[in-house]
């Protein structure tokens, strides 16, 4: 079974330029969670997607964060424009079911964002 | 205060001892709890999960929760080298709701 795949893996970026990553969750999984991590520090929630309804963005800067998942898949993060301090690596996971409280999340590798 | 706690660490054990890894948490809406470990430049994968009060282990590991208390931990047994790395606790609220902690960085010295 092929786990949740991002990409890029690596991006680097000057500031004030968009950049979007990728996410494709594992087949069946519901459930679709951005997450952002800075180094030393644990995944901090950006929006959570249960099909196609994200129904938790409220750590989403949206002045500057969109995330959608249009089909209840594949989903993508943009930022615009982009500021120094969201270097960081960004995840995203999946869960089986969405609404519960008990299923593990499986993440993807990350995207490192460095903004130059 | 953050919602999840976990000792900052680092914490360092020798080869075959315990490594025991703490968490607080401040939800009492909390329903299930997570550990995950992280491995230096890699993504968090899952350990053990624990819903219940009480202990639950697999393997060389131990869960222990305390709802009253609202205090998690995890026991590693036998420590090996293989288990360095940043161990991150996950609490879950029944709305589905995920908060990690800052996680614990440990050393299994050989």
């Amino acid at each position: 079974e092929a786990g949740v795949v991002q990409s890029p893996r690596y991006k680097i970026i000057e500031k004030k330029q968009p950049v979007a990553f990728w996410c494709n969750p594992i087949s069946g999984h519901n459930t679709l969670y951005w997450y952002l991590q800075n180094l030393g520090q644990g995944p901090e929630l950006l929006i959570r997607y249960e099909n196609e309804e994200a129904v938790d963005d409220s750590q989403l800067p949206k002045d500057r964060f969109s995330a959608e998942r249009l089909k209840g898949v594949d989903s993508t993060l943009k930022i615009q424009p982009a500021e120094l301090g969201d270097s960081a690596v960004y995840l995203c996971a999946s869960s089986l079911e969405g609404g519960g409280s008990y299923n593990e999340q499986f993440f993807g590798p990350g995207t490192r964002l460095t903004v130059l | 205060q953050k919602e999840v706690e976990q000792n900052s660490g680092p914490l360092s054990v020798p080869e075959g001892a315990i490594a025991s890894l703490n968490c607080t948490y401040s939800d009492r809406g909390s329903q299930s709890f997570f550990w995950y470990r992280q491995y230096s430049g890699k993504s968090p994968e899952l350990i053990m999960f624990i819903y219940s009060n009480g202990d639950k282990e697999d393997g060389r590991f131990t869960a222990q929760l305390n709802k009253a208390s609202q205090y998690v931990s995890l026991l590693i047994r036998d420590s090996q080298p293989s288990d360095s790395a940043t161990y991150l606790c996950a609490v879950n609220t029944n709305a589905g709701k995920s908060t990690f902690g800052d996680g614990t960085t440990l050393t299994v010295k050989p």
